[in-house]
Protein backbone atom coordinates (compact mmCIF):
# COMPACT_ATOMS: atom_id res chain seq x y z
CA UNK A 1 0.00 0.00 0.00
CA UNK A 2 0.84 3.53 -0.15
CA UNK A 3 1.29 4.28 3.48
CA UNK A 4 1.89 1.90 6.91
CA UNK A 5 -1.59 0.44 7.72
CA UNK A 6 -2.37 -0.28 11.52
CA UNK A 7 -5.11 -2.26 12.58
CA UNK A 8 -7.50 -2.65 14.24
CA UNK A 9 -7.46 1.14 14.79
CA UNK A 10 -9.54 0.96 17.60
CA UNK A 11 -9.23 -1.81 20.42
CA UNK A 12 -11.33 -2.12 23.60
CA UNK A 13 -10.24 -5.22 25.62
CA UNK A 14 -10.96 -6.08 29.08
CA UNK A 15 -8.19 -6.28 32.00
CA UNK A 16 -6.02 -9.33 31.98
CA UNK A 17 -6.63 -10.48 28.35
CA UNK A 18 -4.21 -10.79 25.70
CA UNK A 19 -4.08 -8.54 22.59
CA UNK A 20 -1.99 -8.60 19.15
CA UNK A 21 -1.81 -5.29 17.01
CA UNK A 22 -0.90 -5.59 13.49
CA UNK A 23 1.72 -3.17 11.31
CA UNK A 24 1.67 -3.42 7.82
CA UNK A 25 4.74 -1.60 6.90
CA UNK A 26 5.42 0.29 3.24
CA UNK A 27 6.67 -2.07 0.85
CA UNK A 28 10.11 -2.24 0.19
CA UNK A 29 10.83 -0.55 3.84
CA UNK A 30 13.26 -2.94 6.30
CA UNK A 31 13.18 -0.86 9.10
CA UNK A 32 9.97 -0.95 10.86
CA UNK A 33 9.50 0.53 15.23
CA UNK A 34 6.72 0.49 17.41
CA UNK A 35 6.33 3.30 19.86
CA UNK A 36 3.01 3.83 22.66
CA UNK A 37 1.98 7.27 22.96
CA UNK A 38 -0.28 8.08 26.11
CA UNK A 39 -2.48 10.69 26.28
CA UNK A 40 -1.19 14.25 26.11
CA UNK A 41 2.66 12.69 25.77
CA UNK A 42 5.72 12.11 23.55
CA UNK A 43 6.14 8.79 22.13
CA UNK A 44 8.06 6.13 23.80
CA UNK A 45 10.04 3.90 21.54
CA UNK A 46 9.26 -0.26 22.07
CA UNK A 47 10.97 -2.47 19.73
CA UNK A 48 12.59 -2.22 16.06
CA UNK A 49 13.57 -4.44 13.62
CA UNK A 50 16.19 -3.74 10.45
CA UNK A 51 15.87 -6.57 8.06
CA UNK A 52 16.81 -9.89 9.31
CA UNK A 53 18.96 -8.82 12.00
CA UNK A 54 17.61 -9.72 15.54
CA UNK A 55 15.41 -6.93 16.87
CA UNK A 56 16.28 -4.08 19.74
CA UNK A 57 13.77 -5.11 22.35
CA UNK A 58 15.69 -2.46 24.89
CA UNK A 59 11.99 -0.04 24.99
CA UNK A 60 10.01 -3.37 25.55
CA UNK A 61 7.98 -1.87 29.29
CA UNK A 62 7.73 -5.50 30.77
CA UNK A 63 7.50 -9.45 29.74
CA UNK A 64 3.88 -8.87 28.97
CA UNK A 65 5.03 -7.34 25.58
CA UNK A 66 6.36 -8.83 22.37
CA UNK A 67 6.12 -8.48 18.59
CA UNK A 68 7.38 -10.27 15.85
CA UNK A 69 8.11 -9.62 12.16
CA UNK A 70 8.32 -12.55 9.50
CA UNK A 71 10.97 -11.00 6.73
CA UNK A 72 10.37 -7.16 5.74
CA UNK A 73 6.38 -7.49 5.88
CA UNK A 74 3.93 -7.46 8.50
CA UNK A 75 4.68 -7.06 12.32
CA UNK A 76 2.17 -7.71 15.25
CA UNK A 77 2.98 -6.63 18.36
CA UNK A 78 1.19 -8.79 21.41
CA UNK A 79 0.12 -7.70 24.90
CA UNK A 80 -0.42 -10.07 27.09
CA UNK A 81 -2.73 -10.01 30.60
CA UNK A 82 -3.27 -6.26 29.42
CA UNK A 83 -3.18 -3.99 32.14
CA UNK A 84 -5.12 -0.52 32.66
CA UNK A 85 -1.83 1.29 32.40
CA UNK A 86 -1.51 -0.20 28.69
CA UNK A 87 -4.27 1.35 27.58
CA UNK A 88 -2.31 4.27 24.81
CA UNK A 89 -1.87 4.62 21.29
CA UNK A 90 0.56 2.28 19.86
CA UNK A 91 2.21 3.94 16.80
CA UNK A 92 4.22 1.43 13.54
CA UNK A 93 6.91 3.51 11.77
CA UNK A 94 8.47 2.46 8.80
CA UNK A 95 11.61 3.18 6.66
CA UNK A 96 13.78 2.24 3.77
CA UNK A 97 16.57 1.53 6.42
CA UNK A 98 17.04 2.94 9.78
CA UNK A 99 19.82 5.15 8.68
CA UNK A 100 17.39 6.65 5.68
CA UNK A 101 14.69 6.71 8.46
CA UNK A 102 16.49 8.77 10.67
CA UNK A 103 17.72 11.14 7.73
CA UNK A 104 14.86 11.85 5.56
CA UNK A 105 11.48 10.71 8.44
CA UNK A 106 10.06 7.76 9.16
CA UNK A 107 6.46 7.28 7.80
CA UNK A 108 3.81 6.33 10.49
CA UNK A 109 0.76 4.57 11.02
CA UNK A 110 -2.19 6.07 12.16
CA UNK A 111 -1.81 4.16 15.50
CA UNK A 112 -4.12 1.44 17.26
CA UNK A 113 -6.07 3.00 20.16
CA UNK A 114 -6.22 0.38 22.59
CA UNK A 115 -8.08 1.13 25.80
CA UNK A 116 -8.28 -1.55 28.93
CA UNK A 117 -10.99 -1.26 31.19
CA UNK B 1 20.48 10.41 24.10
CA UNK B 2 20.59 13.76 24.04
CA UNK B 3 17.74 15.23 25.85
CA UNK B 4 15.33 18.35 24.47
CA UNK B 5 13.56 20.58 25.67
CA UNK B 6 10.61 22.45 24.01
CA UNK B 7 7.58 24.95 25.43
CA UNK B 8 4.51 23.41 26.05
CA UNK B 9 2.05 25.21 23.99
CA UNK B 10 2.09 28.58 21.98
CA UNK B 11 -0.64 30.46 20.51
CA UNK B 12 -0.40 32.25 17.09
CA UNK B 13 -2.91 34.19 14.40
CA UNK B 14 -3.50 32.84 10.98
CA UNK B 15 -0.90 34.58 8.44
CA UNK B 16 1.84 34.73 11.51
CA UNK B 17 5.36 34.30 11.58
CA UNK B 18 6.26 31.03 14.18
CA UNK B 19 9.07 30.43 15.85
CA UNK B 20 9.45 27.54 17.95
CA UNK B 21 12.86 26.76 19.84
CA UNK B 22 14.23 23.99 21.52
CA UNK B 23 17.21 23.23 23.74
CA UNK B 24 19.28 20.51 23.55
CA UNK B 25 22.18 21.51 25.71
CA UNK B 26 24.04 18.08 25.70
CA UNK B 27 24.07 16.77 22.32
CA UNK B 28 26.65 15.19 20.59
CA UNK B 29 29.08 16.07 17.59
CA UNK B 30 27.18 13.72 15.34
CA UNK B 31 23.52 14.38 16.24
CA UNK B 32 21.38 16.20 13.84
CA UNK B 33 18.36 17.85 14.78
CA UNK B 34 14.66 16.72 13.60
CA UNK B 35 11.23 17.93 14.20
CA UNK B 36 8.48 16.38 13.59
CA UNK B 37 4.56 17.77 13.22
CA UNK B 38 1.51 15.33 14.69
CA UNK B 39 -2.21 16.02 14.03
CA UNK B 40 -4.73 14.80 16.29
CA UNK B 41 -5.66 10.74 15.55
CA UNK B 42 -2.52 10.61 13.47
CA UNK B 43 1.19 9.37 13.75
CA UNK B 44 3.89 12.19 13.40
CA UNK B 45 5.04 13.36 10.61
CA UNK B 46 8.88 14.61 9.71
CA UNK B 47 9.17 18.24 9.13
CA UNK B 48 12.68 18.78 8.95
CA UNK B 49 16.22 18.08 10.10
CA UNK B 50 19.68 20.28 10.00
CA UNK B 51 22.95 19.74 11.63
CA UNK B 52 24.04 23.26 11.45
CA UNK B 53 23.09 27.43 10.21
CA UNK B 54 20.21 27.04 8.32
CA UNK B 55 17.69 24.56 6.24
CA UNK B 56 14.54 25.50 4.77
CA UNK B 57 12.35 23.49 3.02
CA UNK B 58 8.81 24.00 1.39
CA UNK B 59 7.09 23.80 4.92
CA UNK B 60 9.66 25.16 7.24
CA UNK B 61 12.66 26.56 8.45
CA UNK B 62 15.34 25.28 10.97
CA UNK B 63 17.66 27.46 12.63
CA UNK B 64 20.62 26.26 14.40
CA UNK B 65 23.17 28.63 16.31
CA UNK B 66 26.58 27.73 16.62
CA UNK B 67 27.32 25.99 19.07
CA UNK B 68 24.25 23.26 18.11
CA UNK B 69 22.85 23.49 21.91
CA UNK B 70 19.45 24.96 20.84
CA UNK B 71 17.47 25.53 17.57
CA UNK B 72 14.25 27.43 15.86
CA UNK B 73 11.50 25.86 13.76
CA UNK B 74 9.85 28.52 11.96
CA UNK B 75 6.85 28.56 10.15
CA UNK B 76 6.22 31.72 8.17
CA UNK B 77 2.33 32.38 7.51
CA UNK B 78 0.60 29.93 9.66
CA UNK B 79 -2.90 28.84 8.72
CA UNK B 80 -5.68 27.26 11.25
CA UNK B 81 -4.46 23.58 9.45
CA UNK B 82 -0.86 24.23 11.36
CA UNK B 83 -2.41 23.73 14.69
CA UNK B 84 -0.59 20.58 16.06
CA UNK B 85 2.25 19.29 17.98
CA UNK B 86 5.49 19.69 17.29
CA UNK B 87 8.37 17.58 18.33
CA UNK B 88 12.14 18.59 18.27
CA UNK B 89 14.26 15.33 18.27
CA UNK B 90 18.20 14.80 18.49
CA UNK B 91 20.11 11.88 17.40
CA UNK B 92 22.64 10.40 15.34
CA UNK B 93 21.24 9.23 12.30
CA UNK B 94 24.72 7.11 11.03
CA UNK B 95 23.33 4.66 14.12
CA UNK B 96 19.91 4.76 12.91
CA UNK B 97 18.25 6.56 15.91
CA UNK B 98 15.68 4.16 16.41
CA UNK B 99 15.79 5.27 19.95
CA UNK B 100 15.30 8.62 19.19
CA UNK B 101 13.07 9.94 22.05
CA UNK B 102 10.28 12.03 21.43
CA UNK B 103 9.51 14.52 24.38
CA UNK B 104 6.18 15.85 24.90
CA UNK B 105 6.20 18.06 22.67
CA UNK B 106 5.14 22.03 21.79
CA UNK B 107 1.06 22.34 20.96
CA UNK B 108 0.95 24.76 18.63
CA UNK B 109 -3.04 26.45 18.55
CA UNK B 110 -3.61 28.70 15.31
CA UNK B 111 -6.61 30.87 15.84
CA UNK B 112 -8.41 33.04 13.47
Amino acid sequence: GAGVSQSPSNKVTEKGKDVELRCDPISGHTALYWYRQRLGQGLEFLIYFQGNSAPDKSGLPSDRFSAERTGESVSTLTIQRTQQEDSAVYLCASSPTSVEGASYGYTFGSGTRLTVV
Amino acid sequence: LAKTTQPISMDSYEGQEVNITCSHNNIATNDYITWYQQFPSQGPRFIIQGYKTKVTNEVASLFIPADRKSSTLSLPRVSLSDTAVYYCLVGDPNTGGFKTIFGAGTRLFVKA
